[in-house]
């Protein structure tokens, strides 16, 4: 059975450029959601994504974007990146149906700097 | 709304103590999910264990045990016999059931001294 997995490993784009992270959910999950992790700090929920539409979302600004492909893999898109959006990207995945369907695995992450 | 508070920011033992790390968490929902996360210093969350709010027993893995106290509201995880390798950051997690969406704690890191 194959983990989430993520890529890139590392990032440093400069404030204002856009950048697109991407992630593979494990075999037998069609859900996926992202998360941001700020230094020290806990994961904050972005978004969801359930048979290629949003399933839900957080407090995050339209320039935080996504989308899910047929096979279930996501991409995260942050447009006009400033500063603060430096942080560990987490993406989630977990199975569609049932108790055990609330449970996510993640992948290693993707840490982006801004500069 | 949900929140998850993990008052103790860091914890240091010695090998072979035992350790338990307190959540405390606030919901209106009646049925509800708790979640607690390993973080190691290689960054991936590794998911350890979901509790049900409507289930009556406490959990036990290995040296791992969860105490779930809803009278209290709280979801405590010891670790008996501290290893080296169980340092690491624990996060508590509860869900938003209707977007699906976890809400995490700040965590504790946890140094295990040899």
């Amino acid at each position: 059975e194959t983990g989430v997995t993520q890529s890139p490993t590392h990032l440093i784009k400069t404030r204002g450029q856009q950048v697109t992270l991407r992630c593979s959910s494990q075999s037998g999950h069609n859900t996926v959601s992202w998360y941001q992790q700020a230094l020290g700090q806990g994961p904050q929920f972005i978004f969801q994504y359930y048979r290629e539409e949003e399933n839900g979302r957080g407090n995050f600004p339209p320039r935080f974007s996504g989308l899910q492909f047929p096979n279930y893999s996501s991409e995260l898109n942050v447009n006009a990146l400033e500063l603060d959006d430096s942080a560990l990207y987490l993406c989630a995945s977990s199975s569609g149906g049932g108790v055990s369907s609330y449970e996510q695995y993640f992948g290693p992450g993707t840490r982006l700097t801004v500069t | 709304a949900q929140k998850v508070t993990q008052a103790q920011t860091e914890i240091s033992v010695v090998e072979k103590e035992d350790v338990t790390l307190d959540c405390v968490y606030e919901t209106r929902d009646t049925t509800y999910y708790l979640f607690w996360y390993k973080q190691p210093p290689s960054g991936e969350l590794v998911f350890l264990i979901r509790r049900n709010s409507f289930d009556e027993q406490n959990e036990i893995s290995g040296r791992y045990s969860w105490n779930f106290q809803k009278s209290t509201s709280s979801f405590n995880f010891t670790i008996t016999a501290s290893q080296v390798v169980d340092s690491a950051v624990y996060f508590c997690a509860l869900l938003d059931t209707g977007r699906r969406a976890l809400t995490f704690g700040s965590g504790t890191r946890l140094q295990v001294q040899p």
